[in-house]
């Protein structure tokens, strides 16, 4: 069954570096997605992306923060200038129509971020 | 703002025993999803429910809507040690993008 696969498990940075957080989704899968759930807390939307641009982005998703398709494969996020309250697990999903469609989104297992 | 909430928080039942969780939202929806996530593990879809459906099964699975009251519910029925996870309920606001999970209810099933 395919799955959305993310890289790496655990990140641990410094404060202040910048980081790139890796997914590939599924392969004929046309909308992406990130989100973050700090430790005990809810999942929290970060951004959509659909046809090589954001849909719709949270209050989270400041500055600091991009999406990226850079090839056919690929969905990256970037922090820029990571700050201790970035330390969550982030997620990445993909779905083949959009949420209002009703179709699932399918998740990758998550990479743990720590920032120190 | 959109929000999904579930309750209980937490419940504790025995194997064998059907685990109810419900949910509340506040505004006007497209579908309403569930999933599951073990400890530290990514989250499992388990089933959807559009804003036009009542209720819908998938093997152990039931859930209810009721865009009336702006809630849903997810009955587990004959709960196995395994199905111990949080579940959270997740909205999916009309023509949006986003989706709005709730807090979710942390099931234990004690064999």
């Amino acid at each position: 069954e395919p799955e959305v696969t993310q890289t790496p498990s655990h990140q641990v940075t410094q404060m202040g570096q910048e980081v790139i957080l890796r997914c590939v989704p599924i392969s004929n899968h046309l909308y992406f997605y990130w989100y973050r759930q700090i430790l005990g807390q809810k999942v929290e939307f970060l951004v959509s992306f659909y046809n090589n641009e954001i849909s719709e982005k949270s209050e989270i998703f400041d500055d600091q923060f991009s999406v990226e398709r850079p090839d056919g494969s690929n969905f990256t996020l970037k922090i820029r200038s990571t700050k201790l309250e970035d330390s969550a697990m982030y997620f990445c999903a993909s779905s083949l129509t959009a949420p209002s469609g009703g179709y699932e989104q399918y998740f990758g297992p998550g990479t743990r971020l720590t920032v120190t | 703002s959109q929000q999904g909430e579930e309750d209980p928080q937490a419940l504790s039942i025995q194997e064998g025993e059907n685990a109810t969780m419900n949910c509340s939202y506040k505004t006007s929806i497209n579908n309403l999803q569930w999933y599951r996530q073990n400890s530290g593990r990514g989250l499992v879809h388990l089933i959807l429910i559009r804003s036009n459906e009542r209720e819908k099964h998938s093997g152990r699975l039931r859930v209810t809507l009721d865009t009336s009251k702006k809630s849903s519910s997810l009955l587990i029925t004959a709960s196995r040690a395994a199905d111990t996870a949080s579940y959270f309920c997740a909205t999916v606001s009309l023509g949006g993008f986003k989706t709005i999970f709730g807090a979710g209810t942390r099931l234990f099933v004690k064999a």
